[in-house]
């Protein structure tokens, strides 16, 4: 069965520093890899997803994500985190068919302090 | 931004009263999708549409049902509402698969 493990339910960063976000799959064939972000009060948009070829992919906002096979894993990560960054991160995992929906994982809240 | 409106936004119940969400796409996006958001939980699919009249239940999917007789609206009812049904409700839709999903800003849902 298909999993998604964020381990970190709550991080802190100053602005400016770096991030990393945590996810870990379970899933019996080739993965197909998103992470998305819901800001306050609002629903989630995409940051960025993997489906094949290069392991490091960017996205929006300044944000990129590697996939290392060998540790199932699919970690974010910005450079230099900034005050609107703040929000919830959810990574997801599954098949690029519909009919076979995403498993999303319980999410990670960011919070940036000044 | 995509075009997909849920309503109502905020909903205050009864324990036993039925409840109807509505998800409105103006996209035309074949798949559509109803989550509930609780916290310690994350996203959990309720059910999910694959097109007109073809739907599927997802990990949640008791007390709950959904119909789907057009391509831009896809409802969810809870036939007798219950305290545990209390959540944030997302509809989702996607124009291939899951390559991209677009989320409306959810209905807030609360069963006394």
């Amino acid at each position: 069965a298909q999993s998604v493990t964020q381990p970190d339910i709550h991080i802190t960063v100053s602005e400016g520093a770096s991030l990393e976000l945590r996810c870990n799959y379970s899933y019996g064939a080739t993965p197909y890899l998103f992470w998305y972000v819901q800001s306050p009060g609002q629903g989630l948009q995409l940051l960025l997803k993997y489906f094949s070829g290069d392991t490091l992919v960017q996205g929006i906002k300044g944000f990129e994500a590697e996939f290392k096979r060998s540790q199932s894993s699919f970690n974010l990560r910005k450079p230099s985190v900034h005050w609107s960054d703040a929000a919830e991160y959810f990574c997801a995992v599954g098949a690029l068919s519909g009919n076979t929906p995403l498993v999303f994982g319980k999410g990670t809240r960011l919070s940036v302090i000044a | 931004d995509a075009g997909i409106t849920q309503s109502p936004r905020h909903k205050v119940t009864e324990t036993g009263t039925p409840v109807t969400l509505r998800c409105h796409q103006t996209e035309n996006h074949r798949y559509m999708y109803w989550y509930r958001q609780d916290p310690g939980h994350g996203l959990r699919l309720i059910h999910y549409s694959y097109g007109v009249k073809d739907t599927d239940k997802g990990e949640v999917s008791d007390g709950y049902s959904v119909s789907r007789s057009k391509t831009e609206d896809f409802l969810l009812t809870l036939e007798s509402a219950t305290s545990s049904q209390t959540s944030v409700y997302f509809c989702a839709i996607s124009e291939r698969g899951n390559e991209k999903l677009f989320f409306g800003s959810g209905t807030q849902l609360s069963v006394l």
